[in-house]
């Protein structure tokens, strides 16, 4: 069974644009969350979807976004970039919400 | 916010030890996990935890989840070179209002030859 998946594996971008990831789950899977990992900060948890509907949020400004689609594929979009939202982020897909997450291998933003 | 300590921050042991590194919380979880996180990978699932008091293995890996709900550890017995990452333990609480997961801030794991 292939995993998580998430496209593009690595961007650049310039303050104040904005950017959309994708993250394919695992066939079957019926939840995305998406975390934003740092070096100074860790994995911090931004949002979670569940059959299109956001569940969960993380303490994250507005300019971060997401959706879920039918077919449980996640976008996140992040607006007026800012340098300090370089980062990597993750997706994870789990069968449901409570059970455990498989993470895609990120995609590394770098905002310049 | 619920907040996790993980220590140690970094380990150095030979090949062939054993090692054993856990969490902490303030708060209390329902669910404990602990990843394995290789340079430019996302982390992998190691072992899942969700009963107090659960002891599970997976190979050479070991991982409990404390009585209190507020701990857990995970040991990995008899180390070798690919067992070089850095770990992290992650929390969920299934209460009201539920949040994603909380994470550690990782254990180094460096193993020398």
């Amino acid at each position: 069974k292939a995993g998580v998946t998430q496209t593009p594996r690595y961007l650049i971008k310039t303050r104040g644009q904005q950017v959309t990831l994708s993250c394919s789950p695992i066939s079957g899977h019926r939840s995305v969350s998406w975390y934003q990992q740092t070096p100074g900060q860790g994995l911090q948890f931004l949002f979670e979807y569940f059959s299109e509907t956001q569940r969960n949020k993380g303490n994250f400004p507005g300019r971060f976004s997401g959706r879920q689609f039918s077919n449980s594929r996640s976008e996140m979009n992040v607006s007026t970039l800012e340098l300090g939202d370089s980062a990597l982020y993750l997706c994870a897909s789990s069968l449901g919400v409570w059970n455990e997450q498989f993470f895609g291998p990120g995609t590394r933003l770098t905002v310049l | 916010g619920q907040q996790l300590n993980q220590s140690p921050q970094s380990m150095f042991i030979q090949e062939g030890e054993d090692v054993s590194m856990n969490c902490t919380s303030s708060s209390i979880f329902n669910t404990w996990l602990w990843y394995k996180q290789d340079p430019g990978e996302g982390p992998v699932l190691l072992i899942a935890l969700y009963k107090a008091g659960e002891l599970t293995s997976n190979g050479r890996l070991t991982a409990q989840f404390g009585i209190t709900r507020k701990d857990s550890f995970l040991n990995i017995s008899a180390s070798i070179p690919s067992d070089v990452g850095i770990y992290f333990c992650a929390g969920r609480y299934s209460g009201g209002g539920a949040d994603g997961l909380t994470f550690g801030k990782g254990t180094h794991l460096i193993i020398q030859p």
